[in-house]
């Protein structure tokens, strides 16, 4: 069955330094999202982005962040000038053709800021 | 304001006996909602969704929900819990267009 894969796993980054998680959502799918989750605890959305171009996007989505599929294949999360408090779990997903489908899910990339 | 509240951070069912997991909900319009859970060290896996239609849900591995819209209410269902479904549950609901808010989660621990 398809999957969405994240990498890196793992990702430890100086605070101050920008950060890009990298994204492959399933291939025919449409919808795609970032979420982030802070020590296994709530689920957060951060941005939806359909059409190329973001759709819908969180109060935390602010001017640090930015998203991009920048071949038809990758979808990418930047986070610029990173924060302590931006340690957390990046989850990337896909839905396939409208937004009430179910979305698929990446085992996420682990964010740590030092 | 949108919201979905999940009141119980943790429920506890033996292996065999019934087990639920609430969900509460406020939108202004239809809601759209999901259940959604979690494995430990791994994204969220869909068991179940509520567009229209039906008030009583049915998902994946035997879970069902049902849609009470005059409680405002999302609660998930099992008749016979198992071991393996011990996990982190969330609820969750889609708002505008493309926007979705997650509830809490509420761990499920079913013992042997």
């Amino acid at each position: 069955e398809p999957e969405v894969t994240q990498t890196p796993s793992h990702q430890v980054t100086q605070m101050g330094q920008e950060v890009i998680l990298r994204c492959v959502p399933i291939s025919n799918h449409l919808y795609f999202y970032w979420y982030r989750q802070i020590l296994g605890q709530k689920v957060e959305f951060l941005v939806s982005f359909y059409n190329n171009e973001i759709s819908e996007k969180s109060e935390i989505f602010d001017d640090q962040f930015s998203v991009e599929r920048p071949d038809g294949s990758n979808f990418t999360l930047k986070i610029r000038s990173t924060k302590l408090e931006d340690s957390a779990m990046y989850f990337c997903a896909s839905a396939k053709d409208t937004a009430d489908q179910p979305q698929h899910f990446g085992d996420g990339t682990r964010l740590s800021i030092l | 304001a949108q919201s979905v509240a999940q009141p119980e951070d943790q429920v506890n069912v033996a292996e065999g006996n019934p087990l639920t997991v609430k969900c509460t909900y406020s939108v202004s319009g239809n809601p759209y909602l999901f259940w959604y859970v979690q494995y430990p060290n791994r994204g969220l896996q869909f068991l179940l969704k509520y567009i229209t239609g039906d008030n009583l849900v049915k998902g994946s591995y035997g879970f069902e929900a049902e849609f009470n819209k005059s409680q405002t209410s999302f609660h998930l269902k099992k008749p016979s819990a198992l071991v393996s479904d011990s996990a982190l549950y969330f609820c969750a609901m889609r708002y505008n267009f493309n926007k979705f808010y997650f509830g809490s989660g509420t761990k499920l621990n079913v013992k042997p």
